[in-house]
């Protein structure tokens, strides 16, 4: 039963464009969601993350929206770099993040000079 | 500060040997956690250890196993290994467990031939 569901298994950009990837989550408990950039043959790396009390994150060109109704979560990437190209993980947790956190299955994200 | 070291980086092995994965976390962090990530799966939890306890256990068969020494290294152990278990096995270590605290390793790439 996957809790945490990257619907889109990999997306394509032109430079400078917004990159929006999505996730979708089923298990209400989850109030900590995280973002993860991966590269190959290296370890994923935190990205940006948001409580379910905020409902947007910002961190400079990369913004988390948190939609609870709609068991829902995106990160927009503005202005998309090349150097943005990577497998993006989405992740979830409970107990304020003190729980292990569940992954989607990654989106790999080109970005296109 | 010196990251996560995962050793080894690759590893061939074959059905129904057995496996050691060691892990060295960031200087300081108490929590360590291992991943098996898989092209069709993503990324999924295998166990936690703070303060050489386990204390989370994810959804995998009694041959995965792991252990945290009294200097934080944490090692997992997979027995009777089956075609099925060559993945990348990642492990992230934080201060205190809080996942937003973590820090990946490049991870170990096993195949079972």
């Amino acid at each position: 039963d996957q809790q945490v569901k990257q619907n889109s298994p990999s997306l394509s950009v032109q430079e400078g464009r917004i990159s929006i990837l999505n996730c979708d989550y089923t298990n209400s408990m989850f109030d900590y969601f995280l973002w993860y950039k991966k590269y190959p043959a290296e370890g994923p790396t935190f990205l940006i993350s948001i409580s379910s009390i905020k409902d947007k994150n910002e961190d400079g060109r990369f913004t988390v929206f948190l939609n609870k109704s709609a068991k829902h979560l995106s990160l927009h990437i503005v202005p998309s770099q090349p150097g943005d190209s990577a497998v993006y993980f989405c992740a979830a947790s409970r107990n304020s993040g003190n729980t292990p956190l569940v992954f989607g299955k990654g989106t790999r994200l080109s970005v296109i000079a | 500060k010196a990251g996560v070291t995962q050793t080894p980086r690759y590893l061939i092995k074959t059905r129904g040997q057995q496996v050691t994965l060691s892990c060295s976390p960031i200087s300081g962090h108490r929590s360590v956690s291992w991943y098996q990530q898989t092209p069709g799966q993503g990324l999924q939890f295998l166990f936690e250890y703070f303060s050489e306890t386990q204390r989370n256990k994810g959804n995998f068969p009694g041959r995965f196993s792991g252990r945290q020494f009294s200097n934080s290294r944490s090692e997992m152990n997979v027995s009777t290994l089956e075609l099925g278990d060559s993945a990348l096995y990642l492990c992230a270590s934080s201060l205190e467990g809080r996942n937003y605290g973590y820090t990946f390793g490049s991870g170990t790439r096993l195949t079972v031939v």
